[in-house]
């Protein structure tokens, strides 16, 4: 079967502008998490989404949202993007909300300039 | 602040010995996880061990886990240039967290 997918693989954008990053769950998955990875601060929790709720929400600021659709896609959408967001973003999937056996998609790697 | 840190930050060894990580973390979990990630991709999930569990054995990976210390231990015996990567401890409680990582490099 199909893993998660992120995309895009890749994005570039200017300081200021928003950014939408979107993530397929494996079919059947209801439950979808969201990562940022840097050098410095290494994986750092988002969000966590379950059937269209948002179940838990990492210490980010505003800016960073997301939602999850009817179908489980999620989107995670950064406003008035700052040069310290250029970082690896993860997303993880998994059948059950009890955190195990996530699944990761490859991540979209976003620069911002 | 973030729950796993793990020992050390950086390892590198000969292929065929032993790789052993360490994970630390700060309060009651579940269970824990293990994960590998090849440089700039994804996570791979390894294995798990839940909390009232001592030891786990996943072909050449060996998970340790004791509660009392809130400390975790993965050995890979034999390893192979390909086992180079980051090795990531992951906690589940009320959150899912992930430690720091162990850059591990495996010299033909």
């Amino acid at each position: 079967k199909a893993g998660v997918t992120q995309t895009p693989r890749y994005l570039i954008k200017t300081r200021g502008q928003q950014v939408t990053l979107s993530c397929s769950p494996i079919s059947g998955h209801r439950s979808v998490s969201w990562y940022q990875q840097t050098p410095g601060q290494g994986l750092q929790f988002l969000f966590e989404y379950f059937s269209e709720t948002q179940r838990n929400k990492g210490n980010f600021p505003g800016r960073f949202s997301g939602r999850q659709f009817s179908n489980s896609r999620s989107e995670m959408n950064v406003s008035t993007l700052e040069l310290g967001d250029s970082a690896l973003y993860l997303c993880a999937s998994s059948a059950i909300t009890d955190r195990v056996g996530y699944t990761f998609g490859s991540g979209t790697r976003l620069t911002v300039v | 602040s973030q729950q796993g840190e793990e020992d050390p930050q950086a390892l590198s060894i000969q292929e065929g010995e032993n790789a052993t990580m360490n994970c630390s973390y700060k309060t009651s979990i579940n269970n824990l996880q293990w994960y590998r990630q090849n440089s700039g991709r994804g996570l791979v999930h390894l294995i798990l061990i839940r909390s009232n569990e001592r030891e786990k054995h996943s072909g050449r990976l060996r998970v340790t886990l004791d509660t009392s210390k809130k400390s975790s231990s993965l050995l890979i015996t034999a390893s192979r240039a390909a086992d180079t990567a980051s090795y990531f401890c992951a906690t589940s409680g009320n959150q899912f967290y992930f430690g720091t990582g162990t850059s591990l490099t495996v010299i033909p």
